[in-house]
């Protein structure tokens, strides 16, 4: 079946730093991808949407120049958590939507996550 | 009130026990319906996905949706140890409004 991987599973890193997240679709072409952030016990909480070639779409209170999305081909979608603080440690998932010959549904596949901690 | 409600749990059930989850929602322009399944630093799997009303069946896993309750339900039969994981149900409408609505997820756990 369809595939998304997201890389790195899990990052460190000091205050200040700039980490990236990489999320691909292995299978199939992704038009759409979204960004979630995930905290302990809660349920995803959608950031943004990105579409290939064109600009993210945020969410309400998510600052677009923290959280940096890239869609540049229809495989690959990066998220970069520019200058992170401690209250950016958070699990990030992405998800991506594509065309599949599935009787015409269509469905979102998810990445397996990324643990960010900032020290 | 939410969009998408869902009893958090946690749920404890034996192993062989037949689990129910829930959820209930607002939104009368959802029309196709998901369950999704996300062990602990996992991404969520797909496991079940419906359109309108009525259930479906996969294995051991029986989805259920009553659109004129907004209701929709996932059943577990001989559930597994293997089983215990947060169980998150998800919705959209179609065209524009294609965004997943999530619930926030119950947390089972099957006990050997």
């Amino acid at each position: 079946g369809a595939v998304v991987s997201q890389h790195p599973s899990r990052v460190i890193c000091k205050s200040g730093t700039s980490v990236k997240i990489e999320c691909r679709s292995l299978d199939f072409q992704a038009t759409t991808m979204f960004w979630y952030r995930q905290f302990p016990k809660q349920s995803l909480m959608l950031m943004a949407t990105s579409n290939e070639g064109s600009k993210a779409t945020y969410e309400q209170g998510v600052e677009k120049d923290k959280f940096l999305i890239n869609h540049a081909s229809l495989t690959l979608s990066t998220l970069t958590v520019t200058s992170a603080h401690p209250e950016d440690s958070s699990f990030y998932i992405c998800s991506a939507r594509g065309t599949l010959p599935d009787r015409g549904l269509e469905k979102l596949f998810f990445g397996s996550g990324t643990q960010l901690s900032v020290l | 009130q939410k969009e998408v409600e869902q009893d958090p749990g946690p749920l404890s059930v034996p192993e062989g026990a037949i689990v129910s989850l829930n959820c209930t929602y607002s939104n009368s322009a959802f029309q196709y319906f998901m369950w999704y399944r996300q062990y602990s630093r996992k991404g969520p799997e797909l496991l079940m996905y419906t359109y309108s009303s009525g259930n479906k069946e996969d294995g051991r896993f029986t989805a259920q949706v009553d659109k004129s309750s907004k209701y929709i339900s996932l059943f577990i039969r001989d559930s597994q140890p293997s089983d215990s994981a947060t169980y998150l149900c998800a919705m959209r409408g179609s065209g524009s409004a294609r965004q997943l609505t999530f619930g926030s997820g119950t947390q089972l756990t099957v006990l050997p």
